[in-house]
């Protein structure tokens, strides 16, 4: 399996900040990775798939880059609706694995 | 606009099975390939398998051991996920989810249920 390493686990930051988030995979998995975006008692909800490609209706504030094995997440501005906790997630192949999750809190 | 409405909570005991179900409201399974998800309280996210309805090709994580059973109802637009000798690990929220892309489940999953949770009870 390839293995997914999210950094850090806990994110403290104040409205208007500029968070990043990274994920390292294990192995090279090319573009093929998402980042997801989880509140308390909710279905993770996609906000970036194949690397950098937002999805309809997620704020341009996200973006996400990078390739091979190592990816992250930006937020620019954070905004009170962004405190919650983000998990990255490869496609690579046929078994997808997903980061252990950083929670993104108000500091 | 397709939703994914999942049948609701469980309780179960220990060495017992239970069976999960997904429905596409308001809409097919179409060319979409599905996936389960769990969540254990207060973790992360694992994938449990997928399966792709129109062929009804399914595949699960190797952990499973051939617990895992994923089915597909086209007619009924609906994708099921059993679950046989149940242990406490296997106390979660439960979640399927729409693959994107076109090669089976190997994409990124932009349409979840609203999650069911398993409880396993001694």
């Amino acid at each position: 399996d390839i293995q997914m390493t999210q950094s850090p686990s806990t994110l403290s930051a104040s409205v208007g900040d500029r968070v990043t988030i990274t994920c390292r995979a294990s192995q090279t998995i090319g573009n093929w990775l998402a980042w997801y975006q989880q509140k308390p008692g909710s279905a993770p909800n996609l906000l970036i798939s194949e690397t950098s490609t937002l999805q309809s209706g997620v704020p341009s504030r996200f973006s996400g880059s990078g390739s091979g094995t190592e990816f992250t997440l930006t937020i620019n501005s954070l905004q009170p609706d962004d405190f919650a906790t983000y998990f990255c997630q490869q496609y690579n192949d046929y078994g997808p694995t997903f980061g252990g999750g950083t929670r993104v809190e108000i500091k | 606009q397709v939703h994914l409405v999942q049948t609701g909570a469980e309780v179960k005991t220990v060495g017992s099975s239970v069976k999960v179900s997904c429905k596409a409201s308001g809409g097919s399974l179409s060319t979409f390939s599905f996936v389960w998800v769990r969540q254990a309280p207060g973790q992360g996210l694992e994938w449990v398998g997928g399966i792709i309805p129109k062929s009804l090709v399914s595949n699960n994580a190797q952990r499973f051991m051939g617990r895992v059973r994923i089915t597909a109802d086209e007619p009924a637009s609906s994708v099921h996920m059993e679950l046989t000798r149940l242990t406490s690990q296997d106390t979660a929220v439960y979640f399927c989810a729409r693959a994107t892309g076109n090669v089976g489940w190997r994409g990124a999953f932009d349409l979840w249920g609203q999650g069911t949770l398993v409880t396993v009870s001694s």
